[in-house]
C-alpha cells in the first residue's frame, strides 16, 4: 500500500464554522506534512511531524491546529478561517524526515480542496 | 529559501529533450523533483543527496552540482505523459534539529504530439 489518503476531498465552510481535515497512510512512515498550495503556485510547507512529534510549523496561524493521533494519522483542525485560506490542502508522509533528518521521497495524497466563504 | 527554477514554461513535440534548472543560494543537503497534473498530487521524480547518492525513475536523469548548489532535470525523448508542472524541492539545515525543504515555482511543460 503506497498510498496516503485524505477526506473530504472538498470542503467549503463559512468563517464561524469548525471543520477539519484527515490524512491517513499505512507504509509505516514515521514523517508526515501539511502543505498549502494556491492556483498556479508551489506547495508550501505548513507542519512537520516526525515520529508524532511537532518538528516544524511554519508560523501558521493558530486556526490552523494540526494533530497527529498516532504514527498513520494526521489530521488539520480549522476554524475561525478567512477567505484568503482557501486553497487545495496537501498531505504528505515520507519514511523519515524532521528532527534531524532528510525529508527523503514525499508521497502526496490527492488533497482537499477547502473553499472558505 | 525558495529556489529559482527556469525555464518557467515549455513547450515540446513529441519526442523533443528539455532541461530544466533549479539553483539555490543556500548550501544544499538535497535536491527533490516532482511532477504535478492539473488536478492531481505531485508525484516523485528523482532525489539527489549531497555527496552523489540518487533515487528516481530510470527514464528521467538529473545532476546535482554542490558547488554551484544547482541541480538539472533532463526529459529526453519526451512523451505527452510527461506534461504537466515539475517543481524542484530544496532542502537546506534551517536551525535546531531541522532540515527544510521548499519548492520553488514551477516548470509549466507541454508536450504537443
Amino acid at each position: 500500500d503506497t498510498e496516503v489518503t485524505q477526506t473530504p476531498k472538498h470542503l467549503v465552510m463559512g468563517m464561524t464554522n469548525k471543520k477539519s481535515l484527515k490524512c491517513e497512510q499505512h507504509m509505516g512512515h514515521r514523517a508526515m506534512y501539511w502543505y498549502k498550495q494556491k492556483a498556479k503556485k508551489p506547495p508550501e510547507l505548513m507542519f512537520v511531524y516526525s515520529y508524532e512529534k511537532l518538528s516544524i510549523n511554519e508560523s501558521v496561524p493558530s486556526r490552523f491546529s494540526p494533530e497527529c493521533p498516532n504514527s498513520s494519522l494526521l489530521n488539520l483542525h480549522l476554524h475561525a478561517l478567512q477567505p484568503e485560506d482557501s486553497a487545495l490542502y496537501l498531505c504528505a508522509s515520507s519514511q523519515d524526515g524532521g528532527r534531524g533528518r532528510f525529508t527523503g521521497e514525499l508521497f502526496f495524497g490527492e488533497g482537499s480542496r477547502l473553499t472558505v466563504l | 529559501q525558495q529556489p529559482v527554477q527556469s525555464p518557467q514554461a515549455v513547450i515540446l513535440r513529441e519526442g523533443e529533450d528539455a532541461v530544466i534548472n533549479c539553483s539555490s543560494s543556500k548550501a544544499l543537503y538535497s535536491v527533490h523533483w516532482y511532477r504535478q497534473k492539473h488536478g492531481e498530487a505531485p508525484v516523485f521524480l528523482m532525489i539527489l543527496l549531497k555527496g552523489g547518492e540518487q533515487k528516481g525513475h530510470e527514464k528521467i536523469s538529473a545532476s546535482f552540482n554542490e558547488k554551484k548548489q544547482q541541480s538539472s532535470l533532463y526529459l529526453t525523448a519526451s512523451q505527452l505523459s510527461y506534461s504537466g508542472t515539475y517543481f524542484c524541492g530544496t532542502e537546506y539545515y534551517s536551525g535546531g534539529s531541522n532540515y527544510k525543504l521548499t519548492f520553488g515555482k514551477g516548470t509549466l511543460l507541454t508536450v504537443n504530439p
